[in-house]
Formats: C-alpha cells, structure tokens, sequence
C-alpha cells in the first residue's frame, strides 16, 4: 500500500515555464513533507520542506503547496532551468511517530526543454 | 567535505556472500537513517539510529540485514548471506534531529550475481 504517489513518472517543461509536480498521500498523520531532488548516481538533495500547520513555504524560485483536506502537495519552480532536469522526489514524515523514516513516492522525472 | 560519505560506492559481490555496508554522518548529526532503492521504486525506509540505538528493527526486511552505530557516529549495514533480491542502492542519511530534514550520501550500489 503506496502511502505517498507521484503518478507521474515524468513531465517535460520548456526552459522558463513553470515546472509543477504533484505528490498525493493517503496517511493523515503525516505532518512534514519535504522534497528532494536526485540526479543519476548521486544521493537525493533536500529542496524544500512544508509542515501541516502551513499551506505554502517559498525559497527562491521553489514553492511547496499544501491542500491538507485534499491530501495534496505540489511543488513549483518558476522559472525552469535547464539545471532542474532531475529526478523529484516527494516525502512525508509523521514528527510524531517515533522511530520511523521518511515515507518516499516513486518520483517524477523532470525533463527541462531548451 | 562535510556531507555524508558512504562506502563503498559500489560492490559486486557473489549471491551467499556477506557484505558490509559504511555511512560516515554528517558530523554533529545525532539522527542516522538507512534507506535503500530498488531499480524503479522509491526511496524503502529501513532503519534509524538516535545516537547509538535503533528503536525500531522492524523496517529491515529479513534477519540477514543488521546494522549497528558506535559511538553516535559512524554506522555500519551488514546484509549476511546476500540473495540477488538484495541488489539495490543502499542510501544513508543523517539529520541533526528526527524531525528535521535528512541529509543523504551517493549511497553504495551493491549488485549480487
């Protein structure tokens, strides 16, 4: 039982454009999420990070949303880079579980078009 | 530099061996975790450390995977008579505390013939 989905497994946006990647979740007790950026043979790299007590975090050209009664997050980079092209994970943690790790979805292959 | 440093960076080893796998924190970082990825699927959770001990083992996905911490720094992630199932990139991550975000190594990518 997948309890965070990326269901897209890629997308493909043009240098400049807004890039969104959409991450759902079926737990309601997770309450941060974070995302990560990979690219081939490296480890991921935080990005950015939410906790449910907001709805919106921006750190430069990154922008989380989230729709908690919807169990929805998305992630926003305005304007695209040609840098960006890697691979986005989404991730949610329950801060109150104890020992647990994150929770990761399968990810999204963003694909930056010059 | 002062990231986490996992090795090796790749092993290929024959299946029934025993393989050691090493993560060197992030210096300060109390929190250890082990995650490992599987060709086409997410990061799987398998294990974390708060200092020296691992509250909860039940992440680990048999009794041939084991790992330890010494001294609230480096960790090692010991598979025992390895199968080609257990073929994945094996990632490390540390944080300065559980609810903070996870900082990763370029992971050991183990391959069992």
């Amino acid at each position: 039982d997948q309890q965070v989905k990326q269901n897209s497994p890629s997308l493909s946006v043009q240098e400049g454009r807004i890039s969104i990647l959409n991450c759902d979740y079926t737990n309601s007790m997770f309450d941060y999420f974070l995302w990560y950026k990979k690219y081939p043979a490296e480890g991921p790299t935080f990005l950015i990070s939410i906790s449910s007590i907001k709805d919106k975090n921006e750190d430069g050209r990154f922008t989380v949303f989230l729709n908690k009664s919807a169990k929805h997050l998305s992630l926003h980079i305005v304007p695209s880079q040609p840098g960006d092209s890697a691979v986005y994970f989404c991730a949610a943690l329950n801060s109150g579980g104890g020992a647990d790790g994150l929770t990761f979805g399968k990810g999204t292959h963003l694909i930056i078009q010059p | 530099g002062a990231g986490v440093s996992q090795s090796p960076s790749n092993k290929v080893t024959e299946k029934g061996k025993d393989v050691e796998l090493r993560c060197d924190p992030i210096s300060g970082h109390t929190a250890l975790y082990w995650y490992r990825q599987s060709l086409g699927q997410g990061l799987e959770f398998l294990i974390y450390f708060q200092g020296n001990s691992a509250p909860d083992k039940s992440g680990l996905p048999s009794d041939r995977f084991s790992a330890e911490r010494t001294g609230g720094s480096v960790s090692t992630l010991t598979i025992q008579r390895t199968q080609q199932e257990d073929s994945a990139v094996y990632l490390c991550a540390s944080s300065t505390s559980p609810n903070q975000p996870q900082h990763f190594g370029d992971g050991t990518r183990l391959s069992i013939l």
